[in-house]
């Protein structure tokens, strides 16, 4: 089954400062890679997708890359705020026999001091 | 629009005991979720359903049950609970098709759970 690595575990960074999260994924029928933010106490958000078929996606202050070759895609966050604060979880799906097979990494605990 | 409701949002249990998580969507969504998550572990899957009257099991299905009679509903069951099932549980819904990928997922708040 797919397997999905998530790095780091834990990330502190100075507000103004970019932060990055790196993922890799196993299986290469995945074809829809989503970014989940999660705050303290709350369900996790979507804040950014990207599909198999484009490199490069960007929303204002966040990217998201994609290397379909290395099985790489990587969470990019610019200019942070302390709201960016919080945990991030990335996910590989696929469709499986009419089902959205998701798996999700193990999140990355991102901490925007001040 | 309240979109993925889950009740109750905290809960402790005995050993032993059973209790039911309830879930609602009311964005029409066919595709309906429940998923635990470990400190560290992410999120595993653990029931899902297709539409009402469809159900199947997810990577961690053992120790629950579901039920789908209607598009809006999907509660979790607890059977003979135990301290392994400790956890917070979020249900979720999403809008999908047989032969698509990459619709989006949303997430109810949250159930915390803990087994004593």
């Amino acid at each position: 089954g797919e397997n999905v690595e998530q790095h780091p575990s834990t990330l502190s960074v100075q507000e103004g400062d970019s932060a990055v999260i790196k993922c890799t994924y196993s299986d290469s029928a995945s074809n829809y890679f989503p970014w989940y933010k999660q705050e303290l106490g709350k369900g996790p958000q979507l804040i950014i997708d990207i599909r198999s078929n484009v490199g490069e996606k960007k929303d204002q202050r966040i990217a998201v890359t994609l290397n379909k070759t290395a099985k790489h895609f990587s969470l990019h966050i610019t200019e942070t705020q302390p709201e960016d604060s919080a945990v991030y979880f990335c996910a590989a799906s696929r469709n499986s026999g009419g089902y959205q097979k998701v798996t999700f990494g193990t999140g990355t605990k991102l901490q925007v001091i001040p | 629009n309240a979109g993925v409701t889950q009740t109750p949002k905290f809960r402790i249990l005995k050993i032993g005991q059973s209790m039911t998580l309830q879930c609602a969507q009311d964005m029409n969504h066919n595709y309906m979720y429940w998923y635990r998550q470990d400190p560290g572990m992410g999120l595993k899957l653990i029931y899902y359903s297709v539409g009402a009257g469809i159900t199947d099991k997810g990577e961690v299905p053992n120790g629950y049950n579901v039920s789908r009679s209607t598009t809006e509903d999907f509660p979790l069951r607890l059977e003979l609970a135990a301290p392994s099932q400790t956890s917070v549980y979020f249900c979720a819904s999403s809008y999908s098709t047989v032969t698509g990928s990459g619709n989006t997922i949303y997430f109810g708040e949250g159930s915390w759970l803990t087994v004593v």
